[in-house]
């Protein structure tokens, strides 16, 4: 059963950038596409962007250009940056794997991180 | 772009069937992902494709599709599907992937 780990600052602040990295384990990052997801407090869920594990990945328009997701094969870890950070950014940050070869189907989710942007 | 359109609140009597809508172009195109969300927990897939559970999810969750609506349907509901359910798809363009605003199921 693959496990997905959410880590990073709890803290950010604003116009800096926020880095997360989702750590898996029980399984390898390769194969499948990894989507970061977010959810500010009391609201609904934002698909942030995803990368597939050869490299090509896509992104919220509306954050893209504040977006960069990375993989690391090696340490089995993707990462997620976001620049530019502001209280808008405030949520709860998950990482999710498609289990299914469909980069919508996410089988597997982090348990997520609060990411809190304050001076 | 494209969006997709969810009532924020539905309700259903325990043990009675419910459906839960999402409507939006891109659903003509692809299949809805439905997740479930309960309070200070990360989502958990229940449909996906036509009409595909997850193993672990009671089959009493099922899921369609017409024109440009995705439904989720709960029959028999059980206190224990009270929660926030979202459907997901990708954007008509493809370059994305976009959520609904999720309805808040109450079980009475």
């Amino acid at each position: 059963q693959v496990q997905l780990q959410e880590s990073g600052p709890g803290l950010v602040k604003p116009s800096e950038t926020l880095s997360l990295t989702c750590t898996v384990s029980g399984g390898s990052i390769s194969g499948y596409y990894w989507t970061w997801i977010r959810q500010p407090p009391g609201k609904g869920l934002e698909w942030i962007g995803h990368i597939y594990y050869s490299g090509i990945n896509k992104s919220n328009p509306s954050l893209k250009s504040r977006v960069t997701i990375s993989g690391d094969t090696s340490k089995n870890q993707i990462s997620l940056k976001l620049t530019s950070v502001t209280a808008a950014d405030t949520a709860v940050y998950y990482c999710a794997r498609d289990g299914l070869g469909d980069p919508t189907i996410y089988d597997s989710w982090g348990q997520g991180t609060l990411v809190t942007v304050s001076s | 772009s494209s969006e997709l359109t969810q009532d924020p609140a539905v309700s259903v009597a325990l043990g009675q069937t419910v459906r839960i809508t999402c409507q939006g172009d891109s659903l003509r195109i692809y299949f809805a992902t439905w997740f479930q969300q309960k309070p200070g927990q990360a989502p958990v897939l229940v449909i996906y494709g036509r009409n595909n559970r997850p193993s672990g999810i009671p089959d009493r969750f099922s899921g369609s599709t017409s024109g440009s609506t995705a439904s989720l349907t709960i029959t028999g509901a059980q206190a224990e599907d009270e929660a926030d359910y979202y459907c997901h798809s990708r954007d008509r363009s493809e370059n994305h992937m976009i959520f609904g605003g999720g309805t808040k199921l109450t079980v009475l």
